[in-house]
Formats: structure tokens, sequence, C-alpha cells
């Protein structure tokens, strides 16, 4: 079947660890992206691709950080430098170009810093 | 930000009512969608209209567009305790680098 996979499902963050979180898409979609969700609110954007070997920064990208080796593969690492980390991150991707196509979104990936 | 704004925040109904959502947004449109997401999980694509379109429907869901009011709402008919859900629009800006921006969302709770 085809679809996005997010992994793990739960992960944990001691204080200044970095993390990774992992997505991949058997879509064969040309764009995807990483979206922060935090308790009660909206999708904020972190980062999204739209080719290999590109991305661009959304609208929270301080303290992350991603890359686009394969077309099937977009992971997200969480550094040090993101003071806040703790929220629930969705991967998606598209086709094409984003607004004229539907988005298909992985399961989630919950983050908590202890 | 382009981001959208869902209203209400939180709707309450009995079930086999219709619920009503409302969508605003900012700047010019390509076009705008609906997503559902339930608790905890993905979003998943229920509807796109474009820039063009006024209406459109997809089984118990109407969603309509009005690019002079930057607004939109979807309509669930006959609302059944599984449409219980968070509901978001999502805009991808006419002159923008084709991102895709999420309203804040409306919680939908359906009463059996």
């Amino acid at each position: 079947d085809g679809g996005i996979t997010q992994s793990p499902k739960y992960l944990f963050r001691k204080e200044g660890q970095n993390v990774t979180l992992s997505c991949e898409q058997n879509l064969n979609h040309d764009a995807m992206y990483w979206y922060r969700q935090d308790p009660g609110q909206g999708l904020r954007l972190i980062y999204y691709s739209q080719i290999v070997n590109d991305f661009q920064k959304g609208d929270i990208a301080e303290g992350y950080s991603v890359s686009r080796e394969k077309k099937e593969s977009f992971p997200l690492t969480v550094t040090s430098a993101q003071k806040n980390p703790t929220a629930f991150y969705l991967c998606a991707s598209t086709r094409i170009r984003a607004g004229s196509t539907e988005a298909f979104f992985g399961q989630g990936t919950r983050l908590t810093v202890v | 930000s382009q981001q959208g704004e869902e209203d209400p925040q939180a709707l309450s109904i009995q079930e086999g009512e219709n619920a009503t959502m409302n969508c605003s947004y900012k700047t010019s449109i390509n076009n705008l969608q609906w997503y559902r997401q339930n608790s905890g999980r993905g979003l998943v694509h229920l509807i796109l209209i474009r820039s063009n379109e006024r209406e459109k429907h997809s089984g118990r869901l109407r969603v309509t567009l009005d690019t002079s009011k930057k607004s939109s709402s979807l309509l669930i008919t006959a609302s059944r305790a599984a449409d219980t859900a968070s509901y978001f629009c999502a805009t991808d800006a006419k002159f923008g680098n084709e991102k895709l921006t999420f309203g804040t969302g409306t919680r939908l709770t359906i009463i059996p």
C-alpha cells in the first residue's frame, strides 16, 4: 500500500540532545513537508522540499534542520537550539505543488522533552 | 502570515444535525482545501475547491468559497458520532512560494 510513514510514534528527548524524526513515502511524490502542532493549535510549517537536494525554511525553522538526499525520505532533526520542542510533528507529501493536489500525512511523532 | 482562522474554535451538536464551520484567510489563493484530524492522528484530505469555483459537494460535505470575502465554509449534513474530529482549512497563496498553510481548526463534537 502506498503511504507516508513516520517513526517513531513517540520520542523522548533529554535537554541538550539532538533527535531525528523519520519520514518516508512510497507515493512517488515530489514535495514533502514538516509541520509542528501544539495542543489545541493549528499546523505551523517548519521546512519543505519540492525536489531532491533542495529545501526551504517555513515559518518556524529555527532550531530545526532537514535533508532531502532521496525522493522518498525527508528526515527532521530537532536540535538543542530548539528551546521548546515538545509538540506533535507531522510529515506530509504532495504529488506536485502543494495547493493543486491533496496532501498525504503521516500519523505523526509526539516528541516530549524529559 | 497567510494562516487562516476557523470559526468557531469548537462546536458541539446532536447526532443527525448539520455542522457548519467557517474559514477566513488573508491573501489571494489558488485553491482551498479542508482536512480532518482525529485526535492524535495525521490529517486526512476531505475536499479541494479551486479559486474559480463557488461550491463543491462530496457525499455529506458541501464546501463554499467566497474569494471576495476571503472565506470558505464546510457543511457536514446529517452528522454522525464518527464525524467527531478537528477540521482544518488549508490554502496556497496565489503569489506565494507553493507552500500549504493551515488554519487553526474547529473542534467538532457530535453528541450521540
